[in-house]
């Protein structure tokens, strides 16, 4: 039963196209989260979304869209796909109103732009 | 500057054998530290989250410290198997709300286990 899932595991496209990654969580967080993992393996936050509603948006290009139709999704959706976009993708869920409880990553979208 | 610093980049041992992961952190508010271990291909796992109080917590084989006057913490892995061969992730939090996007993420240690 996995907790955290996103798809496709492996997304290779074609600079320009327009691509979504998708992510549920069965945890019953009230809080879900997009990261970047770049060739580097430095993690950074790119949204957060709590109870379908934007939180955090860091310096994102406005390229990323995040969308949260329930607490249990969030998915992203890509326009206009760069180059630079080419990295791995980890959506994330956590427990709200608890500052320390832990992160519960999905395994990872690797998104490569040819 | 919130900033964490991870040593070593990378580590290799021999299966067995213990060894310890060092991170200092520069974060201010502290509000805990974490410690994930990252799989390849696969997302972080959480081993340990630990508060402002606590200076020890122990995860099986793991052990993580906390020194919260100096700002470093330690991970410990004692009797090292191959499946440890992964990435060790030290995370900061400054944030006592309910939002956890501020974290402040080190760039890991690689861990090698070799039999």
């Amino acid at each position: 039963d996995t907790a955290v899932s996103q798809t496709p595991k492996y997304l290779v496209t074609q600079m320009g196209n327009d691509k979504s990654i998708k992510c549920e969580q069965n945890l019953g967080h009230d809080t879900m989260y997009w990261y970047k993992q770049d060739s580097k393996k430095f993690l950074k936050i790119m949204f957060s979304y709590n109870n379908k509603e934007l939180i955090i948006n860091e310096t994102v290009p406005n390229r990323f869209s995040p969308k949260s139709p329930d607490k249990a999704h969030l998915n992203l959706h890509i326009n206009s796909l760069e180059l630079g976009d080419s990295a791995v993708y980890f959506c994330a869920s956590s427990g709200q109103g608890r500052y320390n409880s832990p992160l519960h990553f999905g395994n990872g979208t690797r998104l490569t732009v040819t | 500057k919130n900033q964490v610093e991870q040593s070593p980049q990378s580590l290799i041992i021999l299966e067995g054998k213990n060894c310890t992961l060092q991170c200092n952190y520069t974060v201010s508010p502290f509000s805990n530290l974490r410690w994930y271990k990252q799989d390849t291909g696969r997302g972080p796992v959480s081993l340990t989250i630990m508060t402002f109080s606590e200076n020890t917590k122990s995860n099986g084989r793991y052990t993580a410290t906390l020194d919260a006057d100096t700002k470093q913490s330690s991970l410990h892995i004692t009797a090292s198997q191959l499946s440890d061969s992964a990435s060790y992730i030290c995370v900061v939090s400054p944030n006592y709300g309910g939002s956890q996007g501020n974290l402040i993420f080190g760039k890991g240690t690689k861990l090698s286990v070799k039999p």
